[in-house]
């Protein structure tokens, strides 16, 4: 069974204040990862999809990279705006439906 | 272009009633997916209908059934409500089969009381 566990629960950074996401899975043949950003009271917001180990994609603050194990989302100097909880999903090479992590609230504070 | 919208936004139900949830998904979108959200479980998956045919079923009681339509608009409906079907219920679209990348709407907030 496909499983994906995201961390830090919680984050809490300064503006401009660089981290990392992490999203580390288990899955049976990996088709593809996802990375997802959901507002309070919206639904998620697509960001990334990876398809293999080492590939990398970037838009604005936000960078995702994906090894065989685990994927990580990059945030360089955030900003307050980029306050949001971050959702990571795998699914499989048998076309199976998305299994979501709980996903990291990441605050930006000004 | 229009995102995926869901109606209606808030619902508040009772115990053992049954309820109707409605998406219309970006045009040209055949596939439709419905999740539920929970503070404790987070996103999890219900069913994804492809060409009004349904093509994965999640781990939910048989209570929990949809259609979609000719037009891919999709319905869900959940009878015999349960305090532990309060919860946020998202669909998303994609283009063609399950894992393409999926638009989900704002989702509709279910209260059972």
């Amino acid at each position: 069974e496909d499983q994906v566990t995201q961390s830090p629960e919680a984050l809490r950074l300064q503006e401009g204040e660089s981290s990392s996401l992490n999203c580390s899975y288990t899955v049976s043949g990996l088709r593809g990862l996802f990375w997802y950003r959901q507002d309070p009271g919206k639904g998620p917001e697509f960001l990334f999809t990876l398809y293999s180990a080492g590939e990398e994609k970037e838009k604005e603050r936000l960078k995702a990279t994906l090894t065989k194990k685990e994927s990580f989302l990059h945030i360089t100097a955030p900003k307050p705006e980029d306050s949001a909880t971050y959702l990571c999903a795998v699914t499989d090479s048998g076309n199976t439906p998305l299994v979501f992590g709980k996903g990291t609230r990441l605050s930006v504070i000004a | 272009k229009a995102g995926v919208t869901q109606t209606p936004r808030y619902l508040i139900k009772t115990r053992g009633q049954q309820v109707t949830l409605s998406c219309s998904p970006i045009s040209g979108h055949r596939s439709v997916s419905w999740y539920q959200q929970t503070p404790g479980q987070g996103l999890q998956f219900l069913f994804e209908y492809f060409s009004e045919t349904q093509r994965n079923k999640g781990n939910f009681p048989g209570r929990f059934s949809g259609r979609q339509f000719s037009n891919s608009r999709s319905e869900m409906n959940v009878s015999t409500l349960e305090l532990g079907d309060s919860a946020l219920y998202l669909c998303a679209s994609s283009l063609g089969v399950l894992a393409d990348e999926q638009f989900f709407g704002p989702g509709t907030r279910l209260t059972v009381l």
